[in-house]
């Protein structure tokens, strides 16, 4: 079955500085990848996605991330956070394969980004 | 171009109550999928709608949970009686068509914050 870690729970950086939260996925052929956040009090808005190609992805608020199959990782950067960056942020798989057209996501438990001045 | 609408925003019931959901999805999805977020994980699919029909419930507690999407727009998400694992944030999510390709991406709303005493 397709899972999802997040190994950090809660990070924290300084305004300014880069930022890479870590993805790692279990899944049994080429996977869909996702990266969400989440503000407070509002639903989740999509980063950026992978499909197929380009291994680096670019995406939304100047995120982006790097698929590696050989390390089973899919993680975010941002090369210098700002305030407003600061919210739950969460990975997620799409699948499983034997479901094509119908694939569903499966999320990782989220990392929490605060940001200080 | 309006998004996912949900109502109430916070609830707050005793246990063995009943308690309703109520979404809206962006016009013209024909696909709509709820949420649980309980504190400290990532969203579980609890049900996806296509249209009027039910695709999948298969994480859905029946016992206690139910949830309908007459005519196909709005859905309303059910449980009765609640428990105290039921509290969580109930996100509801709204696509064009089911699956996950490029062109297709589901669109959350702020969710329901759901506190069982």
């Amino acid at each position: 079955a397709q899972s999802v870690t997040q190994p950090d729970i809660h990070i924290t950086v300084s305004e300014g500085a880069s930022l890479e939260l870590r993805c790692n996925y279990s899944y049994g052929a080429t996977p869909y990848l996702f990266w969400y956040v989440q503000s407070p009090g509002q639903g989740l808005q999509l980063l950026l996605k992978y499909f197929s190609g380009d291994t680096l992805v670019q995406g939304i608020k100047g995120f982006e991330a790097e698929f590696k199959r050989s390390q089973s990782s899919f993680n975010l950067r941002k090369p210098s956070v700002h305030w407003s960056d600061a919210a739950e942020y969460f990975c997620a798989v799409g699948g499983p394969i034997s479901n094509f057209g119908n694939e569903k996501l499966t999320f990782g438990t989220g990392t929490r980004l605060t940001i200080i001045p | 171009e309006a998004g996912v609408a949900q109502s109430p925003r916070y609830k707050i019931i005793e246990k063995r109550q009943s308690v309703a959901f109520w979404c809206n999805p962006i016009s013209g999805h024909a696909t709509l999928y709820w949420y649980q977020q309980i504190l400290g994980q990532g969203p579980k699919l609890l049900i996806q709608f296509q249209n009027n029909g039910v695709v999948d419930d298969s994480q859905l507690p029946k016992d206690r949970f139910s949830a309908e999407r007459l005519k196909g727009v709005d859905s309303t998400l059910k449980i009765q009686p609640a428990k105290l694992e039921d509290s969580a944030v109930y996100l509801c999510a709204s696509s064009l068509g089911p699956g996950l390709n490029l062109y297709n991406e589901q669109f959350f709303g702020p969710g329901t914050r759901l506190t069982v005493l």
